[in-house]
């Protein structure tokens, strides 16, 4: 149990495009999810934490309008980089966290690559 | 800021051998601590945990203790296997099940 699936898995987009990333808890219904980057031998870095039916919380220097996060429903989160530059070229991970526990579930990753 | 620094990797071991793989910690207060493995291809899974000083956390073979005094949580296991080959990450969290900090990561590959 305890599944997280992320949609896709891997794409590639032209600069100035938007590209929105799904992130699914399958088997369980998520009251918060959280959104990370990392970058090529580095650590995951938290960009927001998502609540169902709330607004997400950003991290410092994480910009809001750049990283649409909407949580809209206890199974889905999204993702979307809008206006995506070269920069933005990272690995997306998400994982959930259920009503019921406590401990986060992480998805597998999207691998975003801007061109 | 909290911190987690581990480790630089890749780790190489043939099967059998003893594993240790350095995780410290900077952070306020007590915070949690926890060991992340992600498989090939998979997402990141918990390996274990420990919620204060002195606690050991194990699971899989694979064992940790919470140190204060050296603000460490070492991952150690007596024998790999090449099914042990993975990336694994530490990391601490202020509160339990609070936001995580994560350290960079260490590869760890295991021959036959």
């Amino acid at each position: 149990g305890a599944v997280v699936s992320q949609h896709p898995s891997w794409v590639i987009c032209k600069s100035g495009t938007s590209v929105k990333i799904e992130c699914r808890s399958l088997d369980f219904q998520a009251t918060t999810m959280f959104w990370y980057r990392q970058f090529p031998k580095q650590s995951l870095m938290l960009m927001a934490t998502s609540n169902e039916g709330s607004k997400a919380t950003y991290e410092q220097g994480v910009e809001k309008d750049k990283f649409l996060i909407n949580h809209a429903s206890l199974t889905l989160s999204t993702l979307t980089v809008t206006s995506a530059h070269p920069e933005d070229s990272s690995f997306y991970i998400c994982s959930a966290r259920p009503r019921e526990d406590y401990e986060q579930y992480f998805g597998p990753g999207t691998r975003l690559t801007v061109t | 800021g909290d911190s987690v620094t581990q480790m630089e990797g890749p780790v190489t071991l043939s099967e059998e051998a003893f594993l240790t793989i350095n995780c410290t910690y900077t952070a306020t207060g007590y915070p949690s601590l926890f060991w992340y493995v992600q498989y090939p291809g998979e997402g990141l899974q918990l390996l274990l945990k420990a919620t204060k000083a002195d606690d050991k956390g194990s699971n899989k073979g694979f064992e940790a203790t919470y140190r204060k005094e050296t603000t460490s949580f070492h991952l150690e296991k007596g024998s790999v296997q090449v099914s042990d080959s993975a990336v694994y990450f530490c990391a601490t969290s202020r509160r339990s099940y609070g936001k995580l900090t994560f350290g960079q990561g260490t590869i760890l590959t295991v021959h036959p």
